[in-house]
């Protein structure tokens, strides 16, 4: 099946530096990878995704990049405030019939220091 | 709209035990997906719905079911309950179609003692 890693496992950042996380995935076929980000005590929130028929997708401070050939895309986080802090999970969803599981990876946990 | 909404929020249960767990999910939504949440696995998939059909399970022993209802809303079960079932369970909606949005309720934290 779908393998992710996500890179780093933590990181921190001084407030108003940005943050980047990396991860990669194993099977060429997936063409779906959302990013959650999750709040101690809360279920994972969608911040933003990308489908494999785009390179770049923004949204305010939020960026994912995809490289298929190299399968692997990454979260950009700019000019990072205090509420930024938390878990984030990169996903790739298989296509086929694994097309309704999303895949995680172990998660980064950002602490923007202020 | 609301959310997604699982119940109970917070369950203890004893080894042997079974235990139910409810999700609704996002009004209009077909598709539900359970997931399993530990420090040391992560997020691992069990199953997914889509009109009252599993269409996807993950590699979870059979002590782990679920089923959909009519109006969308899914259970799951858990037999025979284990220590190692201790865990954060999670579901998530989505409308069904590939690769869309998929939206977590909050969750239940399961323990067993």
């Amino acid at each position: 099946g779908e393998n992710v890693e996500q890179h780093p496992s933590t990181l921190s950042v001084q407030e108003g530096d940005s943050a980047v996380i990396k991860c990669t995935y194993s099977d060429s076929a997936s063409n779906y990878f959302p990013w959650y980000k999750q709040e101690l005590g809360k279920g994972p929130q969608l911040i933003i995704d990308i489908r494999s028929n785009v390179g770049e997708k923004k949204d305010q401070r939020i960026a994912v990049t995809l490289n298929k050939t190299a399968k692997h895309f990454s979260l950009h986080i700019t000019e990072t405030q205090p509420e930024d802090s938390a878990v984030y999970f990169c996903a790739a969803s298989m296509g086929g019939g694994d097309d309704y599981k999303l895949s995680f990876g172990a998660g980064t946990t950002v602490t923007v220091r202020a | 709209k609301a959310g997604v909404t699982q119940t109970p929020r917070y369950l203890i249960k004893t080894r042997g035990q079974q235990v139910t767990l409810s999700c609704s999910p996002i009004s209009g939504h077909r598709s539900v997906s359970w997931y399993q949440q530990t420090p040391g696995q992560g997020l691992q998939f069990l199953f997914e719905y889509f009109s009252e059909t599993q269409r996807n399970k993950g590699n979870f022993p059979g002590r782990f079911s679920g089923r959909q209802f009519s109006n969308s809303r899914s259970e799951m079960n858990v037999s025979t309950l284990e220590l190692g079932d201790s865990a954060l369970y999670l579901c998530a909606s989505s409308t069904g179609q590939t690769n869309t949005e998929a939206f977590f309720g909050q969750g239940t934290r399961l323990t067993v003692v």
